[in-house]
Formats: C-alpha cells, sequence, structure tokens
C-alpha cells in the first residue's frame, strides 16, 4: 500500500540553525499538509498547500517557517532560524482530494531535537 | 476557532473488558476521523464518519457520528492488548483543514 516517507527520522540541531524537513507524499494526492506534535501534546496543524501554494496556514506557522515543492515529489518544511520550543514530532501527510470522505495519510514524522 | 475535546484522557483497564471514548465539539464537523497512534509513529486512520447519526464496525470496534455532527463516540468490545495507542478524534470543517483532539491514551493490560 502507498505511503507517506519522511526524512530523516530524527534531526538535532542547535538554536538558530536551519533545518529541513523533507516528505515524500503518496504519488497521486493532491493536498499536502504538515503537523506537528510536542512531546504528550495535541497535533497541531501547521500548513496545508494545494497546487504549489499555501491553501491554509495556523497561527504558529509564522515567517520562521515555508513549505515548497521543489519537484514532482518532496514537500519539504523548512524551519530557518529554529528555537528550543520548536522540539517536536513534525508529522507530513497527504490527501486524495478534499471530498469528505477523502482521509489525511500520515507519514511516521521527523523527531525535531532543538538544544 | 474549532476546538474538539476527548474523554477520557487515560484509560487503563484489563483484556476483555468493554469500553468507550469520547469526542466532543460545540463545532459541526463536515466529517470526523478516527485515528490510533503508537509511540513514535504517524497516526494510523480507523474510520471516517460523514453523515449525523452514522455507525460503523470495524470488527470490535463500534464508532458513532452524532446526529448534530458535533460528537462522536468510539466503543471497543472485549479489548486486547494489541488495543493499547491514543486515540485520536480529528473534524474536518468546510475548508481542508482537519482539527484535532488531545487523545485519548489507552492501556489494555493482559
Amino acid at each position: 500500500e502507498p505511503e507517506v516517507t519522511q526524512t530523516p527520522s530524527h534531526q538535532v540541531t542547535q538554536m538558530g540553525q536551519e533545518v529541513i524537513l523533507r516528505c515524500v507524499p503518496i504519488s497521486n494526492h493532491l493536498y499536502f499538509y504538515w503537523y506537528r506534535q510536542i512531546l504528550g501534546q495535541k497535533v497541531e496543524f501547521l500548513v496545508s498547500f494545494y497546487n504549489n501554494e499555501i491553501s491554509e496556514k495556523s497561527e504558529i506557522f509564522d515567517d520562521q517557517f515555508s513549505v515548497e515543492r521543489p519537484d514532482g515529489s518532496n514537500f519539504t518544511l523548512k524551519i530557518r532560524s529554529t528555537k528550543l520550543e520548536d522540539s517536536a514530532m513534525y508529522f507530513c501527510a497527504s490527501r486524495a482530494g478534499t471530498h469528505t470522505n477523502s482521509p489525511l495519510h500520515f507519514g511516521n514524522g521527523t523527531r525535531l531535537t532543538v538544544t | 476557532t474549532q476546538l474538539l475535546e476527548q474523554s477520557p484522557q487515560f484509560l487503563s483497564i484489563q483484556e476483555g473488558e468493554n469500553l468507550t471514548v469520547y469526542c466532543n465539539s460545540s463545532s459541526v464537523f463536515s466529517s470526523l476521523q478516527w485515528y490510533r497512534q503508537e509511540p513514535g509513529e504517524g497516526p494510523v486512520l480507523l474510520v471516517t464518519v460523514v453523515t449525523g447519526g452514522e455507525v460503523k464496525k470495524l470488527k470490535r470496534l463500534t464508532f458513532q457520528f452524532g446526529d448534530a455532527r458535533k460528537d462522536s463516540s468510539l466503543h471497543i468490545t472485549a479489548a486486547q492488548p494489541g488495543d493499547t495507542g491514543l486515540y485520536l478524534c480529528a473534524g474536518a470543517n468546510y475548508g481542508q483543514n482537519f482539527v484535532f483532539g488531545p487523545g485519548t491514551r489507552l492501556s489494555v493490560l493482559p
């Protein structure tokens, strides 16, 4: 069964450094998402992406964050200058369409640790 | 802002017992999904409910969507240790976004 893949599985970085988290969504899906989950807390929406542009973003997704689909397969999340509070699991998800029966398919996440 | 609440937050039961967990909101959702998440992994979809009052069964799991499409329940019959995990509900608004509840952490003891 097709799946969403994320790399790396774990990223350790120093405060102030830039990180890029990578995702390969399911190939025929059109809608792409990033969520994060701080340890022990709820899954929080960051951003959705469709047709090569951001369609929705949350308050968390400030100007330190950006997303890109550099080619036909990858979907990346960049954090320009990481802060300690950015430490979390970051999940990429994709979705075939936006009709009500179309579920989100999640990757296994990247654990980001900012020191 | 749409919010989903889940109860109970934690649940520890013995193998063979039945349980129900709840997902509630003051907002109406176009659909609601239940996921199970295991440590170090992403959420895995269990079911999507769309119609108010809808009931779906997945083996020993029964999902119900409230008539007003604001709440949902998950009932597990004869729980097994393999059911252990974090159960998340997620509501779809009429846009593209999903709002997640905080989850119910279930532990089924052998």
